[in-house]
């Protein structure tokens, strides 16, 4: 089946430095990738929608200049948390579709960011 | 009014009991309704996927939508203690979007 990494998996930075997450599909190419956070006990929330080739669509309230997405390749996308600070520690999560009609999407292991 | 609604438990059963974990929805365009298990710390990994209204099995998961009451359920037959997770519904209409239940959280005790 259709696997997607994400790494790293936990990664503790300092306020004001910038981390970068990286969602990999494995076996199949992803066009679109999606990046989601997750609070304790709270539902998965969209972040934005990572186009390959082209800039990411950012849900309201996401601020853009402060999560970065790049999606490079059809086989690779990545967040980056630009001057980060405590607030921003959370659950990151990606997934993609392996198939443009298919609405099963494959998520990653998710990456627990802890700004300190 | 929340789109999506889930009772976020937690659900504790016996093992080997029949388990029912349920969603509404306010959204009359969703045809797109999936169930994913969570474990602590860990991206939501897929279980099922239905189009529209009806039933679908899988080994012991079945999912049910109907659509005319906007309501979902996910039934675990002969449940383990390694069913204890975060069960998730969501749901999409004809874009990408999903939108996320909050999650159940099950613990099958042995």
């Amino acid at each position: 089946g259709a696997v997607v990494s994400q790494h790293p998996s936990r990664v503790i930075c300092k306020s004001g430095t910038s981390v970068k997450i990286e969602c990999r599909s494995l076996d199949f190419q992803a066009t679109t990738m999606f990046w989601y956070r997750q609070f304790p006990k709270q539902s998965l929330m969209l972040m934005a929608t990572s186009n390959e080739g082209s800039k990411a669509t950012y849900e309201q309230g996401v601020e853009k200049d402060k999560f970065l997405i790049n999606h490079a390749s059809l086989t690779l996308s990545t967040l980056t948390v630009t001057s980060a600070h405590p607030e921003d520690s959370s659950f990151y999560i990606c997934s993609a579709r392996d198939r443009p009609a298919n609405y099963g999407y494959t998520f990653g292991s998710g990456t627990r960011l802890t700004v300190v | 009014q929340k789109e999506v609604e889930q009772d976020p438990g937690p659900l504790s059963v016996p093992e080997g009991a029949i388990v029912s974990l349920n969603c509404t929805y306010s959204n009359s365009a969703f045809q797109y309704f999936m169930w994913y298990r969570q474990y602590s710390r860990k991206g939501p990994e897929l279980l099922m996927y239905t189009y529209s209204s009806g039933n679908k099995e899988d080994g012991r998961f079945t999912a049910q939508v109907d659509k005319s009451s906007k309501y979902i359920s996910l039934f675990i037959r002969d449940s383990q203690p390694s069913d204890s997770a975060t069960y998730l519904c969501a749901m999409a209409s004809g874009t990408y979007k999903y939108i996320f239940g909050t999650g159940t959280r099950l613990k099958v005790l042995a």
